[in-house]
């Protein structure tokens, strides 16, 4: 059964950059099924795709955090990680990492707890 | 961009069905999932591909998809369906590939 947890510091500084990661336990980070993303949800607020990255080191990021966004794995400890470049009080949000399969559509399935990161000096 | 355009609420009695719409153009052309959110929990995925259904999940969810609309339906409808529901589909329409979410509706079970 694979399984998604979070990491990560809960408070991050104006301008500075947020650094997420997620642990991938129960599979392979490099398995050919499934892409690797992160999904974000402000209080009160909807869901908001980040970006996805697939095995082969592919990535997909939203247009609008493009240019603030890297998304990484590291196949040694199964694990993939989020940088945020630049944050303000605007990327205070819950991150989830997820997993999305080729065997569902590329829908998520599986979903980390989630993880509050608030953005404040 | 591609936009996904849901209902903000929706509200039902306990034993009805419950209809939750996700329009986008030629959404019938998408595969389209569905997500549900409980307070303080992180989404359980309950719809993809239009109409399949996890293990696990309930047959009283169904989902369809047509034209400018998919529809998420509830039959039978329980008070632990109160929840927010999430449609989502992959763009590629655009000059790139990526996941996109509707705003959500919420499910209110009077």
């Amino acid at each position: 059964q694979l399984q998604l947890q979070e990491s990560g510091p809960g408070l991050v500084k104006p301008s500075e950059t947020l650094s997420l990661t997620c642990t991938v336990s129960g599979g392979s980070i490099s398995s050919s099924s499934y892409y690797w993303g992160w999904i974000r949800q402000p209080p009160g607020k909807g869901l908001e795709w980040i970006g996805s990255i697939y095995y082969s080191g592919s990535t997909y990021y939203n247009p609008s955090l493009k240019s603030r966004v890297t998304i990484s794995v590291d196949t040694s400890k199964n694990q993939f990680s989020l940088k945020l470049s630049s944050v303000t009080a605007a990327d205070t949000a819950v991150y989830y990492c997820a997993c999305s399969g080729s065997s569902f559509a590329l829908a998520v399935p599986i979903w980390g707890q989630g993880t509050l990161v608030t953005v404040s000096s | 961009s591609y936009v996904l355009t849901q209902p903000p609420s929706v509200s039902v009695a306990p034993g009805q069905t419950a209809r939750i719409t996700c329009g986008g153009n030629n959404i019938g052309s998408k595969s389209v999932h569905w997500y549900q959110q409980k307070p303080g929990q992180a989404p359980v995925l309950v719809v993809y591909d239009d109409s399949d259904r996890p293990s696990g999940i309930p047959e009283r969810f169904s989902g369809s998809n047509s034209g400018n609309t998919a529809t998420l339906t509830i039959s039978r409808v329980e008070a632990g369906d109160e929840a927010d529901y999430y449609c989502q589909v992959w763009d590629s329409s655009s000059d790139h590939l990526g996941a996109v979410f509707g705003g959500g509706t919420k499910l209110t079970v009077l």
